[in-house]
């Protein structure tokens, strides 16, 4: 079965610190893996994917993660967070299933930022 | 903005109303999803339509009713909720097939009073 574990529910780091949210997934096949995020009352909006080739994807907003299928993780990772960045974080994995996808989310961590 | 709309943004509802909640993309995606998100739970997959076909129910309360006339729309037919059913309502749409993403609309905020 399918499942995404988000080990951290809340993370603080100060404005300027490096950050990495930890994912780690289930899943028999290849993944295809995803972070979005989500501020106040939003919806998700996707920051990067995983789908082959290159284990270090490069997202929006300066987000990388890094696949590595020895350690069933996707790590997502900024060098310098900005106070902007202070929202919830969902990793997912994706299972194509006929001809749509079931996608399958993390409980979710949030991030604040000290000034 | 992902190219998903959804309306009403907010809706407070008493348990014996009938409400409606819908969703609208103009994205030319195959599949379109409603998820349910309450604080302090994973994203809830509630129903999933595949070229307007229902291929996902996940146990859902029959007091939420999925419609899905075309491939653009997709409605959640909501009567006689539970105040446990407060939650952000999200709809996401996808392009389906392999390496595709998920994209999700604003949401509803749903209170039931």
């Amino acid at each position: 079965a399918q499942s995404v574990t988000q080990p951290d529910i809340h993370i603080t780091v100060s404005e300027g610190a490096s950050l990495e949210l930890r994912c780690n997934y289930s899943y028999g096949a290849t993944p295809y893996l995803f972070w979005y995020v989500q501020s106040p009352g939003q919806g998700l909006q996707l920051l990067l994917k995983y789908f082959s080739g290159d284990t270090l994807v490069q997202g929006i907003k300066g987000f990388e993660a890094e696949f590595k299928r020895s350690q069933s993780s996707f790590n997502l990772r900024k060098p310098s967070v900005h106070w902007s960045d202070a929202a919830e974080y969902f990793c997912a994995v994706g299972r194509a299933i006929y001809n749509f996808n079931k996608f399958y989310f993390g409980s979710g961590t949030k991030l604040n930022v000290k000034p | 903005e992902t190219g998903v709309t959804q309306t009403p943004r907010h809706l407070v509802m008493g348990m014996t109303n009938k409400k409606s909640l819908k969703c609208e993309q103009h994205l030319g995606h195959n599949a379109m999803y409603w998820y349910k998100q309450s604080a302090k739970k994973p994203l809830e997959l509630m129903f999933v339509y595949s070229l307007e076909e229902r291929v996902e129910n996940n146990s859902v309360p029959s007091r939420f009713s999925p419609e899905c006339p075309n491939s653009s729309h997709l409605f959640l037919h909501l009567h006689t909720l539970q105040p446990e059913d407060s939650a952000l309502y999200l709809c996401a749409s996808s392009p389906g097939g392999a390496n595709t993403e998920a994209f999700f609309g604003q949401g509803t905020r749903l209170t039931v009073v």
